[in-house]
Formats: structure tokens, sequence, C-alpha cells
């Protein structure tokens, strides 16, 4: 079985530019989640999706958007980038809601605002 | 309430060693307490996971002992190798409710 992929798995960007990363779940996945992890702030959650609805966010701004489509693909979206948005962003999926199932995490996004 | 303290935030063990990481909790709600590794370049991988109902749970060489009234949790590794140089995260939740709560990481280094 595959895992949960994550592309691209590196990326930089400007600051005041906007960015999409994107998540495929493992197969019949339904919820994934997205998680910023910091050397400063460890793992921060961000949001979480299950059957494209967003059942809980986390305490990030409003820059911050996700959506999930009809296959459990997600994706996330981080517009007007700051510097401080330099971070890995790692996507997991589970069977059921987060914290019901096991969560299997991809290898994440690493992205540096410059 | 929400939060998760974990310590040491790093860890140097020689081979063999048992090395220990504990975590804290406030949230008495929480009823699942995961742990997880990741290694450079990784996402992080569930390593063993125990929910309050027992206060001990092993799986091979790892081992998480659970205090419910002290509203902590800890992981031990036996015979800890090389290999499991990397980092470790305990997390909380309340199942099917509330998102994986995460400590801050213990960074372990085992030492030949």
């Amino acid at each position: 079985k595959a895992g949960v992929t994550q592309t691209p798995r590196y990326l930089i960007k400007t600051r005041g530019q906007q960015v999409t990363l994107s998540c495929s779940p493992i197969s019949g996945h339904r919820s994934v989640s997205w998680y910023q992890q910091t050397p400063g702030q460890g793992l921060q959650f961000l949001f979480e999706y299950f059957s494209e609805t967003q059942r809980n966010k986390g305490n990030f701004p409003g820059r911050f958007s996700g959506r999930q489509f009809s296959n459990s693909r997600s994706e996330m979206n981080v517009s007007t980038l700051e510097l401080g948005d330099s971070a890995l962003y790692l996507c997991a999926s589970s069977l059921g809601l987060a914290g019901s199932d096991e969560q299997y995490f991809g290898p994440g996004t690493r992205l540096t605002v410059t | 309430q929400q939060q998760v303290k974990q310590s040491p935030q790093s860890l140097i063990v020689q081979k063999g060693g048992i090395p220990i990481i504990n975590c804290a909790y406030e949230n008495t709600a929480f009823d699942y307490f995961p742990w997880y590794q990741q290694f450079p370049g990784k996402g992080p991988a569930l390593l063993i996971a125990i929910r309050p109902d027992v206060s001990e749970k092993k799986e091979g060489r790892f081992t998480i002992s659970f205090n419910k009234s002290a509203k902590q949790f800890s992981l031990h590794i036996m015979d800890s190798q090389p290999g499991d140089s990397a980092t470790y995260f305990c997390a909380a939740t309340i199942s099917g409710n509330t998102p994986l709560v995460f400590g801050k990481g213990t960074r372990l280094s085992v030492i030949a």
C-alpha cells in the first residue's frame, strides 16, 4: 500500500507570494490533517478535513486555508507569505477521524520564504 | 489546558542504555496518548500508543508507562541502539473529537 505522498517536497518562495501544497492520503483514508513543524514551536495543527468538510481548525491566521476533494486528496494554500511561514508542512491521513484511528504522516513539504 | 509538556529537549545515551522521555498533560479528557518517532527528512511515524485504562504497554524494546493520577506518561527504550537516534514526540487527544496535541519533541542520540 502506498504511503502518504506530498508534493512538492521543497519550495522556495518570496515574501508576499502565495503557495499551494498537495497531499495524497493512503488509499481508503478519508481524513487528512495538516501540521506545521518548526524548530521553535514543534508540530502545530493547522486543520483536518474529513469527507471534504473541515472538521477542526488550529490557531492560524486566515491566510492559511485548505480543501479536500472527493478522492480525499487535499491541498493547503498560504497567501501573502511571511518569513515566519518557513517551515516543514506535514500532512497526515487516517481511515476515520483523526484521534480515532492511527495517523500516517507524509514526508512533508519544506517551504522556505525569502 | 491543551498543552502537552515534554522533557528533556535532548538526550544522549550510550548503546544499551535506557533513555526515558517524559510528558505531562493537563486536560483530563485526553484518552489517547501516542508516541511518534521522526528521522531527519521523514515525517513522524507512530511508534506505540496507550489509553488510560492501562498503566503500561510494551511493544518490542519500547514501553509506555502511564500515570493517570499524576497526568504523566513516559517512553522507555530498552537496550537502545544507534539506529534509535531520532526525535521523539509524545501527543495526546480526545478520541474522535480533537486533533493531536504534540509535545515539543526530544532529540535522542545513542552513541556506540
